[in-house]
């Protein structure tokens, strides 16, 4: 069965610091995505990572995966309060003839001034 | 059209009512699925459809009864649901057998009374 561990669970931080979400999973997958959801909505997609050393970069969020290690991690860099959200991995995996998107249970992140 | 459509986007049902959930897509993903969120608590799954064609239930009780009726539309029939049932639902869709990510709607908040 395939197990996806984020964290921290929580995290709260000042705005202009740094600080890095790591995503441990238990078995060989396919894709790795982040996703980022506020409260009450929908999940926005924010990175997919396809293979080994995949680094992707989308303003002050940076995702980057170690297939041999199993890990992902989601950096943040001078942190602003419009990044407070929770943020979700979720690895994909072929069952059978359908993939199936197995998430993390997700790091509350708080920035605060 | 790149969008996952779901209605209603909020849902109050008695536990002795039948109601009906809907997702429709027009961009010829051939892969949809169908996602329960309790608060505070990731996305799990609950059903796949591939090519109309039911291919995962995660084992959900059959007060949940899911429909594909043609490629563009999904739909997830409720009926003697509990309070506890009471959670986002979340429909996704994606290409089949490309390496593209997954497309999710908007929600729909369901409340059991």
């Amino acid at each position: 069965e395939l197990k996806v561990e984020q964290n921290p669970l929580f995290l709260s931080m000042q705005e202009g610091k740094n600080y890095t979400i790591y995503c441990n999973y238990s078995t060989t997958s396919d894709r790795l995505y982040w996703y980022r959801q506020d409260p009450g909505k929908s999940l926005e997609s924010l990175f997919v990572l396809l293979s080994n050393g995949a680094v992707k970069q989308e303003g002050r969020l940076m995702a980057s995966l170690d297939t041999k290690a199993r890990l992902s991690t989601l950096h943040i860099t001078a942190a602003v309060h419009d990044l407070s959200a929770t943020y979700f991995c979720a690895v994909d995996r072929s069952g059978g003839s359908n993939y199936k998107l197995t998430f993390g249970k997700g790091t509350l992140l708080t920035v605060n001034p | 059209d790149t969008e996952v459509t779901q209605t209603p986007k909020h849902l109050v049902m008695g536990m002795t009512n039948k109601k009906s959930l809907k997702c429709e897509q027009h961009m010829g993903h051939r892969a949809m699925y169908w996602y329960k969120q309790k608060a505070k608590k990731p996305p799990e799954l609950m059903f796949v459809y591939s090519y109309e064609k039911l291919s995962i239930n995660e084992s959900v009780p059959s007060r949940f009864s899911p429909e594909c009726p043609n490629s563009s539309l999904l739909n997830l029939h409720l009926h003697a649901l509990q309070p506890e049932d009471s959670a986002l639902y979340l429909c996704a869709s994606r290409r089949v057998g490309y390496k593209d990510g997954y497309t999710f709607g908007s929600g729909t908040r369901l409340t059991v009374v």
